[in-house]
């Protein structure tokens, strides 16, 4: 199985910083990279598909890069609304894998 | 567009249960349907996937005990969870996507709000 690496695991920051995540696939699974964003005791929501392809409605503060095996999600200028956990995710093969996740929390 | 699980709920270790999840919008048949499971403060398991054509793939923690399925008639899908362990203690979600295909992969871009499964004695 792909493994995915998310780094860090915890990130604090305050509103208005930039901030980035990390990705990192341990075979490369080309552009086929999701990124999601989960808030306590709520379902995933989907905010970057095909490793740089914004789903609809979500606001262009956020933006994916990458291929390969390196992949990053960055906001651009932190939101109140943002501060909750992110998970990248490999759909390159039929069995499917999760980062460990990242919480971003207020610092 | 929406997903709405059910079924989830207090077994024991060993025992069965049977989820389902019933799609307004669109249609089950004809999207890649997944389940993916969270255990209590933990991060996001892939567990099953159904195809359109019926091919399922299921994780290797659950393969032989797990049974991913859909009605059409119903807009439903379902995963008979046998031989169930303390491990497999989670919130359930069922979501659209998760199948990959010759040209175009696809992410889960619908998700249900989860059912709670609890094995315990």
């Amino acid at each position: 199985d792909i493994q995915m690496t998310q780094s860090p695991s915890t990130l604090f920051a305050s509103v208005g910083d930039r901030v980035t995540i990390t990705c990192r696939a341990s075979q490369s699974i080309s552009r086929w990279l999701a990124w999601y964003q989960q808030k306590p005791g709520k379902a995933p929501k989907l905010l970057i598909y095909k490793a740089s392809s914004l789903d609809s409605g979500v606001p262009s503060r956020f933006s994916g890069s990458g291929s390969g095996t390196g992949f990053t999600l960055t906001i651009s200028s932190l939101q109140p609304d943002d501060f909750a956990t992110y998970y990248c995710q490999q759909y390159n093969s039929y069995s499917l894998t999760f980062g460990g996740g990242t919480k971003v929390e207020i610092k | 567009v929406e997903l709405v699980e059910s079924g989830g709920g207090l077994i024991q270790p060993g025992g069965s249960l049977r989820l389902s999840c019933a799609a307004s919008g669109f249609t089950v048949s004809g999207n890649y349907m997944s389940w993916v499971r969270q255990a209590p403060g933990k991060g996001l398991e892939w567990v099953s996937v159904i195809y359109t054509g019926g091919s399922t793939y299921y994780a290797d923690s659950v393969k032989g005990r797990f049974t991913i399925s859909r009605d059409n008639s119903k807009n439903t899908l379902y995963l008979q969870m046998n031989s169930l362990r303390a491990e497999d203690t989670a919130v359930y979600y069922c979501a659209r996507g998760g199948g990959i295909a010759a040209a175009v992969h696809y992410a889960m871009d619908v998700w249900g709000q989860g059912t709670t499964v609890t094995v315990s004695s």
